[in-house]
């Protein structure tokens, strides 16, 4: 079965330094694996995700991931965070060969910035 | 592109009611549709997931009964909440799959909050 954890409830970071928030997966095959924002009582904005090729992959916002096979992880980071960067963080797999299977989720991290 | 409305965006009904949530892709075709519901400070729970033109195919404890999911047409799911009680209080986001072209993103629309006294 596939899932997805993500081990921190929160993560306190002072503006202008990196911030890394972590995600490891479990799943029997090749996962693709991404990243979702979500601010207060609003849906979920993509961010980055991971299908193939380079393990270090760019997304928005300044975002970053980095793929890792040995460590089955994709943990997300920014080299410099922003005040504007706190909300709840998911990250989530799927199958690559699943058909027709939805994304499942982690429970997520709560990113706060401080100023 | 790629954007997926919910309407309405958040309800307020009472006990006993039905409500009914509507999902739409603005600029794609969405072979599939998803429905999560989230509970406050907790990740996404999938409750169903629908392609156009079949029945829903719902998750491990999730009444069919009671969240009625009709997808259409290619752009358009509605979710019916049928006789909602308080424990049904919830956000309910629905997500979309692009078809051939993109067939690994699922883009997720707004949400809907709803709240039964």
């Amino acid at each position: 079965a596939q899932s997805v954890a993500q081990p921190e409830d929160q993560v306190n970071v002072a503006e202008g330094n990196p911030l890394t928030v972590k995600c490891t997966y479990s799943v029997s095959g090749n996962p693709y694996l991404f990243w979702y924002v979500q601010y207060p009582n609003r849906g979920l904005q993509f961010l980055l995700k991971y299908i193939t090729g380079d393990n270090l992959v760019k997304g928005s916002y300044g975002f970053e991931a980095e793929f890792n096979k040995s460590q089955t992880s994709f943990h997300l980071k920014k080299p410099s965070a922003l005040v504007s960067d706190s909300a709840l963080y998911f990250c989530a797999v799927r199958y690559r060969n699943s058909g027709n299977t939805p994304l499942v989720f982690g429970k997520g991290t709560r990113l706060s910035v401080i100023a | 592109g790629a954007v997926v409305s919910q309407h309405p965006s958040w309800v307020i009904c009472k006990s006993g009611t039905s409500v009914k949530i509507e999902c739409r892709s603005l600029d794609f075709q969405a072979t599939t549709m998803f429905w999560y519901r989230q509970f406050p400070k907790q990740s996404l729970m999938l409750m169903a997931t629908s392609n156009e033109g079949s029945k829903a195919t719902y998750e491990q404890g999730v009444e069919k009964d009671k969240f009625l999911i009709n997808h259409a047409s290619l752009t358009l799911s509605t979710l019916t909440v049928t006789s909602a009680h308080p424990e049904d209080s919830s956000f309910y986001i629905c997500s979309a799959r692009v078809g051939r072209e993109r067939v690994n993103e699922q883009f997720f629309g707004p949400g809907t909050r709803l709240t039964v006294l």
